[in-house]
């Protein structure tokens, strides 16, 4: 059984595209993480959110408490953006996704 | 301000023996939480430790061990080593809680033969 389900785990996109990852949960949380882990790279987290919207630069992660459900948006991709993704909840502990593989082609 | 630190990055262990791993959190972070990653189960949550008391703990068994000391550094250990506890091993430093935004080491990568 899976605490957190991602979609979708691998996704190519052309430059430029709008790209949207999504993170469904089914435990109670006080907070939801999007992560990001480059290949041979360390962790990095990109937003933590326990409701609404939040926006850096070129992305964007929305969460909707009462759907269990959050996205991650990526507008006007760039090869850089290449990475895995991961969505991780906090509750009495740490759920991971299985993440998810982007990407961008020049 | 320094980031995570773990120590060592990389370790190659026999079966049977044990190892363990250190993590120094950014300072001022108490708060941190341990992690192991591999390719099959991906990441998966170990425990985590705040004012050194263990405040959580995932589906691990009793050979992952950890602890914290007063000035917030924290170590794990694995005992008896099996050939599936091979990983990547991340520790994640925040301020206050779990909930927090977590700061992540660049890993230790360990290798069981």
């Amino acid at each position: 059984k899976n605490e957190v389900e991602q979609s979708p785990q691998n996704l190519t996109a052309q430059e430029g595209e709008f790209i949207t990852i999504n993170c469904s949960y089914s435990v109670g949380i006080s907070a939801l993480h999007w992560l990001q882990q480059h290949p041979g790279g360390g962790i990095v987290s990109l937003f933590m959110l326990s409701s609404g919207k939040k926006k850096h630069g070129r992305l964007i992660a929305t969460i909707n408490i009462q759907e269990k459900h959050s996205s991650l948006h990526i507008t006007a991709s760039h090869p850089r953006d290449s990475a895995v993704y991961i969505c991780a909840v906090t509750g009495n502990q740490f759920y991971f996704g299985t993440g998810t593989s982007l990407t961008v082609i020049p | 301000k320094a980031g995570v630190t773990q120590t060592p990055r990389y370790l190659i262990k026999t079966r049977g023996q044990q190892v363990t791993l250190s993590c120094s959190p950014i300072s001022g972070h108490r708060s941190v939480s341990w992690y192991q990653q591999t390719p099959g189960q991906g990441l998966q949550f170990l425990f985590e430790y705040f004012s050194e008391t263990q405040r959580n703990k995932g589906n691990f068994p009793g050979r992952f061990s950890g602890r914290q000391f007063s000035n917030s550094r924290s170590e794990m250990n694995v005992s008896t080593l099996e050939l599936g506890d091979s990983a990547l091993y991340l520790c994640a430093s925040s301020w206050g809680s779990s909930d927090g935004e977590q700061y992540f080491g660049p890993g230790t990568r360990l290798t069981v033969t």
